[in-house]
């Protein structure tokens, strides 16, 4: 089956950091391009951050530049988002997406980890 | 980057049509011919429903469809079910930010 599944969320205080990981399963991840997209509570959904299959490419929304770095382990199946410099407008449900090959779209979306950013 | 415009809700009674609309611009929508929507049920992922502005993955009922005019995709749901009930969010290539989203549509079936 394929599938993604999101772990590290949690509880952090303003200006803290925090690791989230992906992990893949079902599929050869190493070949696709993957992004991480977040919801905050009530809100609708924002693209966060895309990295290439080869990891040469990355790019971030502005909300996200200079303290967020994504980041990939072919070998682990693994996608990562290091998250430093934590706002509270940072809190939310944050997904990884898979993009297929030749769709432009995000087709595969694992369960969320929520992220709650407060004192 | 600014997200792409969608209406806040929409309704319709079971069998009928409901069409939601999402607005960019030529930097985005108009642009690339990459726009995408995808269902949300309350406490769920969001499911891929259209990709390439009307092409449908497999699995997905032919009752979704999708188009562009311009700057505005549209997302047409026909026969509308009450399982159809969920938030809708469109999303458009943009460049050097790859992906834009709309702020979402609420479905209701009457």
């Amino acid at each position: 089956e394929v599938q993604l599944v999101e772990s590290g969320g949690g509880l952090v205080p303003p200006g803290g950091s925090l690791r989230l990981s992906c992990t893949a399963s079902g599929f050869i991840f190493s070949s696709y391009s993957m992004n991480w997209v977040r919801q905050a509570p009530g809100k609708g959904l924002e693209w966060v951050s895309y990295i290439g299959s080869s990891r040469t490419t990355r790019y971030y929304a502005d909300s996200a530049k200079g303290r967020f770095t994504i980041s990939r382990d072919n070998v682990k199946n693994s996608l990562y988002l290091q998250m430093n410099s934590l706002r509270a407008e940072d809190t939310a449900v944050y997904y990884c997406a898979r993009e297929p090959h030749g769709g432009n779209s995000m087709d595969i979306w694992g369960q969320g980890t929520m992220v709650t950013v407060s004192s | 980057q600014s997200a792409l415009t969608q209406p806040r809700s929409v309704s319709g009674s079971p069998g009928q049509s409901v069409t939601i609309s999402c607005t960019g611009t030529s930097s985005d929508v108009g642009g690339y011919n990459y726009v995408s929507w995808y269902q949300q049920h309350p406490g769920k992922a969001p499911k891929l429903l259209i990709y390439d502005v009307s092409k449908r993955p497999s699995g997905v009922p032919d009752r979704f469809s999708g188009s562009k005019s311009g700057n505005t995709a549209s997302l047409t749901i026909s026969g509308l079910q009450a399982e159809d009930e969920a938030d809708y969010y469109c999303c458009s290539y943009g460049g050097s930010h790859p992906w834009v989203f709309g702020g979402g549509t609420k479905v209701t079936v009457l």
